[in-house]
């Protein structure tokens, strides 16, 4: 079965460049999540997306801003880059049925390391 | 909000059963959630149970929910090497944003 996909998988910065995540989601699937996960941590909400509207924003820093597109992939893009931006940034992809399920199917991450 | 907590580590022998503990706080959670994260790798659901339940069987996995004491619980059978993981315990209510737990690190000793 299809997954969600992510690119790149890797991706070395340094200080104050900018770096652009994209995600392409499960087909069929209409919302889009952004999860940051730091060293040892577990994954925090960053932003969602619905039908290409912003859903929910959770700790998103303002240097960060996203969206999603007419085919629902979605685009992290990042600015400013800062140290403690390093981390492993997931998307995940649901599809929002009418009972409100919104069981959430994970990439398999895009790991930044700002140098 | 929620907060979700877990124990931080558990360790098994190959062959026993293994039981990772997670309680969550926001009584409105109605879907319940259970993902690996293998090293390096990405989150890997596992299963799921809605509050309306109090278990759920898959293979060998069993979930037990006790909404009472807003405790969730995840037993692996037969645990075997391939096990060892982190295994996150999320929850959200319906169309909301995961909020996770901090993991529980699973060691199984061949």
């Amino acid at each position: 079965a299809a997954g969600v996909i992510q690119s790149p998988r890797h991706l070395i910065k340094e200080k104050r460049e900018t770096a652009t995540l994209k995600c392409y989601p499960i087909p069929r699937h209409d919302t889009v999540y952004w999860y940051q996960q730091g060293p040892g941590q577990d994954p925090q909400f960053l932003i969602s997306f619905y039908e290409k509207m912003q859903s929910d924003k959770g700790s998103i820093p303002d240097r960060f801003s996203a969206q999603q597109f007419s085919d629902y992939h979605s685009e992290l893009n990042m600015s400013s880059l800062e140290l403690g931006d390093s981390a492993l940034y997931f998307c995940a992809s649901s599809h929002r049925g009418r009972r409100g399920t919104d069981t959430q199917y994970f990439g398999p991450g895009t790991r930044l390391t700002v140098l | 909000g929620e907060d979700v907590e877990q124990s931080l580590f558990l360790s098994v022998r190959e062959g026993d059963s293994s039981v990772i503990n997670c309680t969550y706080t926001d009584s409105s959670s109605t879907y319940l959630y259970w993902y690996k994260q293998e090293p390096g790798a990405g989150l890997q659901l596992l299963t799921y149970i809605f509050s309306n339940m109090d278990m759920k069987q898959d293979q060998r996995l069993t979930v037990l929910l006790n909404k009472k004491d807003k405790h969730l619980s995840l037993r692996i059978a037969d645990t075997q090497t391939g096990d060892s993981a982190i295994y996150f315990c999320a929850g959200n209510s319906g169309n909301t944003p995961l909020v996770f737990g901090k993991g529980t690190r699973l060691s199984v000793i061949a």
